[in-house]
């Protein structure tokens, strides 16, 4: 009963690193989504994949790249870290393409800091 | 970005007490949906509600979704220690996405 795996669950970054957080789902969900959630500020959308091939920008995409891999796998690339995208990231996988098929799925999360 | 008002912010309570929280958008929404978020995990569902008037219960969990389609409400009756935690609405409409409230954090005294 995994539902969503996210890799790392902790990551330290320096300032221009590069890094990818990794995001699996087994429960065969169509649409598959990245948020960041910070003090204050409740979870803010940064890309979401409607289904497998699909990418589309949310909230807050700047500084971010995805991939949709497969239908399981979803992945959030940072190319040069910054200060401002120490977060607490968390991958969800939704069954369906419309909000009536039901909520998300979430993660537990990678907590990342970049120093 | 939009964002869903969630009001209290915080709240104290005693354990065995009762507690309401809501959320308010300038927006419509034709689904509403409550999470409870435990520290160092991620958000889990707790009830979703897909009509305008809908009340619906999970144990000691009611929420409704407002008549105006612009609100809900979430209660805990007789609260417990477990129950503490972030509790975060979401509202949604059309295809994919929701868009989350600012967190209600509880915290239940012993």
């Amino acid at each position: 009963n995994a539902g969503v795996t996210q890799t790392p669950k902790f990551q330290v970054l320096k300032t221009g690193q590069s890094m990818t957080l990794q995001c699996a789902q087994d429960m065969n969900h169509n649409s598959m989504y990245w948020y960041r959630q910070d003090p204050g500020m409740g979870l803010r959308l940064i890309y979401y994949s409607a289904s497998e091939g699909t990418t589309d920008k949310g909230e807050v995409p700047n500084g971010y790249n995805v991939s949709r891999l497969n239908k399981r796998e979803f992945s959030l690339r940072l190319e040069s870290a910054a200060p401002s995208q120490t977060s607490v990231y968390f991958c969800a996988s939704s069954a369906g393409r419309t909000v009536q098929s039901g909520g998300y799925t979430f993660g537990s999360g990678t907590r990342l800091t970049v120093v | 970005g939009q964002q869903l008002n969630q009001s209290p912010q915080s709240m104290f309570i005693q354990e065995g007490e009762d507690v309401s929280m809501n959320c308010t958008s300038s927006s419509i929404f034709n689904t509403w949906l409550w999470y409870k978020q435990d520290p160092g995990e991620g958000p889990v569902l707790l009830i979703a509600l897909y009509k305008a008037g809908e009340l619906t219960s999970n144990g000691r969990l009611t929420a409704q979704f407002g008549i105006t389609r612009k609100d809900s409400f979430l209660n805990i009756s007789a609260s417990i220690p477990s129950d503490v935690g972030i509790y975060f609405c979401a509202g949604g409409s059309g295809t994919y996405k929701y868009i989350f409230g600012t967190g209600t954090r509880l915290k239940v005294l012993a």
